[in-house]
């Protein structure tokens, strides 16, 4: 597509609930990335995916959270038993992978509220 | 630990300002160094990037950046604001041997003009 896209653009959760995010990069980009945005905050980086592999996961905060990129295109983020101090934007980002022009295009984020 | 500091929370100015954001970065290494904007209800893009060469950077929308190594800053200037210039300004700082997507965001400036 034209841009990174991310659904669902709103979530509200229960505490406990399970919730699945979804980032449709753009075409042919190799490079994903997840960051997550807590009000006043900037971004900060959860996890990268190359093509199907997931080569940085350090910025995960628990155990709870998970990521995949099975085939290499789109990718989910889930979180298990949400609290409500994960309240926040998740970002998705892609890039075409190579340094030289290296540019991270961002989808417009998913914003979760865990009630 | 490594961080990106943005000096500014909100900062108001008139039409034909100037514009100067300050940004200092902690890393010791060879850093790349990055501004993004998002404008209110759109997604994070890329303003202008240093990766090497020449520490005056230009960007889109007459908006430029001067690397200090000295100083570990990256500070964005622009010499006349418009009202379109209403967004928030994140600086970010990429360690050079981390993986690719691993950004460092500071807290973000909120730049409002007023017409």
């Amino acid at each position: 597509g034209a841009g990174v896209s991310q659904s669902p653009r709103y979530k509200v959760a229960k505490r406990g609930q399970d919730v699945a995010l979804r980032c449709d990069p753009i075409s042919g980009h190799v490079s994903l990335f997840w960051y997550q945005q807590a009000l006043g905050q900037g971004p900060e980086f959860l996890t990268y995916f190359q093509n199907e592999a997931q080569l940085d996961k350090s910025g995960l905060p628990s155990d709870r959270f998970f990521a995949e990129r099975p085939e290499g295109s789109v990718s989910t983020l889930k979180i298990q038993r949400t609290q409500q101090e994960d309240s926040a934007v998740y970002l998705c980002a892609s890039s075409r992978g190579d340094r030289v022009s290296w540019e991270l295009f961002f989808g417009e984020g998913s914003r979760l509220t865990v009630l | 630990a490594q961080s990106v500091s943005q000096h500014n929370h909100h900062v108001i100015l008139s039409e034909a300002a100037s514009l100067e954001l300050g940004c200092n970065y902690s890393y010791g290494g060879t850093v790349n160094l990055f501004w993004y904007v998002q404008y209110p209800g759109q997604h994070l893009q890329l303003l202008l990037k240093y990766f090497s060469g020449d520490p005056l950077v230009k960007g889109i929308k007459g908006f430029e950046a001067e690397f200090i190594k000295s100083k570990f800053s990256f500070n964005l200037r622009k010499p006349s604001v418009q009202w379109s210039d209403t967004a928030e300004y994140f600086c970010a700082a990429m360690n050079y041997g981390g993986s690719q997507g691993n950004l460092i965001f500071g807290k973000g400036t909120k730049l409002s003009v007023k017409p």
